[in-house]
């Protein structure tokens, strides 16, 4: 059973436009998730992370929105760039942090 | 020195072998992760070190063995393994371990024959 879900597999954006990247979760604990970026054959690199007191973390051209009644989060990505095709992770921990449960992803194509 | 390193890059092993898998982190982090990512799979944790003491372990099979011989290193040794334990181990480190974002090495793709 995924805790953590992804419901779409991939994304395909233009250039310049933005991208939204969705992630559910079932587990009323999570209270802190993280967006990961990862390329073939490497380690996940670390993008944007959002804690369940806030609503809404910027950091550049990525924004996470978090929506606790719905259990949803997004990734926005603007505006989107050609390097940013990779596969997204989202990931949640409960209140121990420790052990962070990733979703299955979403590979991002941006298209020039 | 804000990386997290991994050796090898690649491991061929037969089901017979013996092999560790090295993971060195330099940022003074006191919290350390093996996870194990399949092709088109998200990753999946096996253990978690705290302050050096065996915190998690996620039901994984004694063929696989964690060590942690300082805050800085971790090792995973294998043993008597499976064609379907070939995947990309990753290493992870984070300051304390609670609510805190992972650094990851690049990961070792193992495969298992």
């Amino acid at each position: 059973d995924q805790q953590v879900k992804q419901n779409s597999p991939s994304l395909s954006v233009q250039e310049g436009r933005i991208s939204i990247l969705n992630c559910d979760y079932t587990n009323s604990m999570f209270d802190y998730f993280l967006w990961y970026k990862k390329y073939p054959a490497e380690g996940p690199t670390f993008l944007i992370s959002i804690s369940s007191i806030k609503d809404k973390n910027e950091d550049g051209r990525f924004t996470v929105f978090l929506n606790k009644s719905a259990k949803h989060l997004s990734l926005h990505i603007v505006p989107s760039q050609p390097g940013d095709s990779a596969v997204y992770f989202c990931a949640a921990s409960d209140n121990y942090g420790q052990n962070f449960v990733f979703g299955p992803g979403t590979r991002l194509s941006v298209l020039p | 020195d804000t990386e997290v390193t991994q050796t090898p890059k690649h491991l061929v092993m037969g089901m017979t072998n013996k092999k560790s898998l090295k993971c060195e982190q330099h940022m003074g982090h006191r919290a350390m992760y093996w996870y194990k990512q399949k092709a088109k799979k998200p990753p999946e944790l096996m253990f978690v070190y705290s302050y050096e003491k065996l915190s998690i372990n996620e039901s994984v099979p004694s063929r696989f063995s964690p060590e942690c011989p300082n805050s800085s290193l971790l090792n995973l040794h294998l043993h008597a393994l499976q064609p379907e334990d070939s995947a990309l181990y990753l290493c992870a480190s984070s300051p304390t371990g609670y609510n805190e974002k992972l650094f990851f090495g690049s990961g070792t793709q193992l495969s298992v024959l």
